[in-house]
């Protein structure tokens, strides 16, 4: 079975321009998850997608971040524009519904110069 | 505000020892609590889950507790290997949907 694929795995980007990151998760995974996580810090939950419908965006920063999922299955997240504060790992996690474990992807690591 | 803390400090223990890692939390009831391993430059894997009615869960050479009168889990590594050596995670969950919230993380160094 495959994982959760991510892409890019590396972004480097001067402040101000736009960014986005792709994910897709584990088939007949219903449930997507972005996460943001800084150095030396654990992930922290960005948005929350019960296929289609985000059902948990609250810790996104909505004034600059974006997210979808159009058909329920891959995800972007998209940032526009990018902060030097907006450095860090993007990282993507699926599961079904009533699955406490997530799976996480590899992530993006994104530099904001 | 819900708060999560974890041995701020980086382990490091002999080859064979064991290795105990400690989550601590604050304003918060989780129903479960889960701990992840993350390599460098990798997503974290799910290890173990412990429900708030278990005391104890383990997995190989790997063993949770779970006070919730003391707020604490305990992670435990018995016969530690070189491998073991990752950022270990612990996360609560279960009251808000799929919700995790994690911890910082402990870096665990196993010198052979």
């Amino acid at each position: 079975e495959a994982g959760v694929v991510q892409s890019p795995r590396y972004k480097i980007i001067e402040k101000k321009q736009p960014v986005a990151f792709w994910c897709n998760p584990i088939s007949g995974h219903n449930t997507l998850y972005w996460y943001r996580q800084n150095l030396g810090q654990g992930p922290e939950l960005l948005i929350r997608y019960e296929n289609e419908e985000a059902v948990d965006d609250s810790q996104l920063p909505k004034d600059r971040f974006s997210a979808e999922r159009l058909k329920g299955v891959d995800s972007t997240l998209k940032i526009q524009p990018a902060e030097l504060g907006d450095s860090a790992v993007y990282l993507c996690a699926s599961s079904t519904p009533g699955q406490e474990t997530q799976y996480f992807g590899p992530g993006t690591r994104l530099l904001v110069l | 505000s819900q708060k999560i803390e974890q041995n701020s400090e980086a382990l490091n223990i002999q080859e064979g020892k064991t290795a105990t890692l400690t989550c601590n939390y604050t304003n918060y009831s989780p129903a479960y609590l889960q701990w992840y391993r993350q390599d460098p430059g990798r997503g974290p894997v799910f290890l173990l889950l412990i429900r708030e009615n278990e005391k104890e869960k383990r997995k190989e050479r790997l063993k949770v507790t779970f006070d919730t009168t003391l707020k604490q889990s305990l992670f435990h590594i018995t016969a530690s290997q070189p491998a073991d050596s990752a950022t270990y995670l612990c996360a609560l969950g279960g009251n808000q949907g799929g919700k995790l919230i994690f911890g910082q993380g402990t870096e665990l160094s196993v010198k052979p």
